[in-house]
């Protein structure tokens, strides 16, 4: 199974850009790329994913390795209300998502 | 209804007592998917519905889980005799229709948080 590693934690500046790092070396060809983030004592949100190319959306936006062994989620214009816990996932099956740890990000005033 | 929604949202229990915990999926998708999330950790995948095809039960802990999906929409997560480890918070998903290789986007419930004291 394609696992994913990232950072324990993060701090951002408020207003300015978030980077999140995800490394999945072992990811396969057919495996998508999937960010999720969770706000305290909320469900999982859906933000953003992606198969070979970069992806765009009004939440975020996604940057895949040529080599799709690593990706990064950038948040453009950091809030606090971005303080959550984000989840890079590597789709093994189709039937479920595997979470990791993810990493926890702390937008600061 | 605009998103998954569950029930209850908080849940407090005694030892050796079932629950029942409810998910409604988001109108038309066929695929729901139940998660168990302990303090501080990430999810556990516990059980996926597709349609009618028979439910992939790989990640109940144990027997006294179960789950049923009644009429391809409405689902029901019953956990018996409850133990103390089983407190976490549920939560449950939905996506369209799943198909190799497209990477469905599911999408979270808030959870229903329980407690076994």
């Amino acid at each position: 199974d394609a696992k994913t590693t990232q950072p324990t934690s993060m701090d951002c500046a408020e207003g300015r850009a978030a980077n999140l790092p995800c490394n999945h070396s072992t990811i396969s060809g057919n495996e998508y790329v999937y960010w999720y983030r969770q706000i305290h004592s909320q469900g999982p949100q859906y933000i953003i994913h992606g198969l070979k190319n970069n992806e765009t959306n009004e939440m975020a936006s996604l940057i895949i390795t040529e080599d799709r062994k690593s990706s990064t989620l950038i948040l453009p214009h950091a809030t606090l209300r971005d303080t959550a816990v984000y989840y890079c996932i590597v789709r093994v099956y189709d039937n479920d998502m595997r979470f990791g740890a993810g990493t926890r990000l702390t937008v600061k005033p | 209804g605009a998103g998954v929604s569950q029930s209850p949202s908080n849940k407090v229990t005694e030892k050796g007592k079932d629950v029942e915990l409810r998910c409604d999926p988001i109108s038309g998708h066929t695929a729901l998917y139940w998660y168990r999330q302990s303090l501080g950790q990430g999810l556990e995948f516990l059980i996926y519905f597709q349609g009618n095809s028979a439910p992939d039960k790989s990640g109940l802990p144990s027997d006294r889980f179960s789950a049923e999906r009644t009429g391809g929409s409405v689902s029901t997560l019953t956990i018996q005799r409850t133990q103390q480890e089983d407190s976490a918070v549920y939560l449950c998903a939905s996506s369209l229709v799943v198909t190799s290789g497209r990477g469905e986007t599911q999408y979270f419930g808030p959870g229903t948080r329980l407690l076994v004291l």
